[in-house]
């Protein structure tokens, strides 16, 4: 069946350092690739998304690419900020379908 | 421009009690999809209702179901609570319109739901 990994964190950064958080899926078909970020006591927000092979998601300075060859979707800032913090989902949804099928999530600190 | 809404914020119930939590779309949204999110874990598809009818169903048991009603608010039931069944509880809402390949879930910030 479908499924979703994801790195495991926490992933501690300090303020301006780069984040790569890893997420490869298993899918048939061709599947949407979404990531969703949920900051403390809150519900989730979606932070990109991407629905075809070599498709880039980006939003707020996170970028994402849809790698078919390698299912996976990694997740990347240049530089990121305390703000930041918070716990990243990766997730998927099949064809023609928007059911999402979630990773266990990432926890990020960013310390100034 | 309301986003997606949910009542109660937070509740705790008894073992062996009933449920049931609430749920408003985002304006325009006629579909509503309803996960669990243990603690720790990623969220689980539980059931989407569009149309007032029950789409598509996760693995979830029969204790667990829904509700759509004409103004595409929703309501998801639980009976005969156990102690497992303590998560938060999100919904989310989709446009039908936008096309299989632009769905987008806004989700609500959730029900803590607690068994005891």
């Amino acid at each position: 069946g479908n499924s979703v990994t994801q790195m495991e964190g926490p992933v501690t950064l300090s303020e301006e350092a780069f984040l790569t958080i890893n997420c490869t899926y298993t899918a048939t078909g061709y599947p949407s690739l979404f990531w969703y970020v949920q900051y403390p006591g809150e519900g989730l927000q979606l932070l990109l998304k991407a629905t075809k092979a070599d498709d880039k998601g980006s939003n707020k300075g996170f970028e994402a690419t849809y790698r078919k060859e390698t299912t996976s979707f990694h997740l990347e800032k240049g530089s990121v900020q305390v703000s930041d913090s918070a716990v990243y989902f990766c997730a998927l949804s099949a064809y023609n379908t928007d059911k999402l099928i979630f990773g266990t999530g990432t926890r990020l600190q960013v310390f100034p | 421009d309301a986003g997606v809404t949910q009542s109660p914020t937070h509740l705790i119930k008894t073992r062996g009690q009933q449920v049931t939590l609430r749920c408003s779309p985002k304006s325009g949204h006629d579909t509503v999809s309803w996960y669990q999110q243990a603690l720790g874990q990623g969220p689980q598809f539980i059931f989407q209702y569009y149309e007032e009818e029950e789409r598509q169903r996760g693995n979830f048991p029969d204790r667990f179901s829904g509700h759509q009603f004409p103004n595409y608010s929703s309501e998801l039931n639980v009976n005969a609570l156990l102690l497992g069944d303590s998560a938060l509880y999100l919904c989310a809402s989709s446009p039908r319109w936008a096309g299989p390949t632009s769905y987008e879930q806004y989700f609500g910030p959730g029900t803590r739901l607690t068994v005891t």
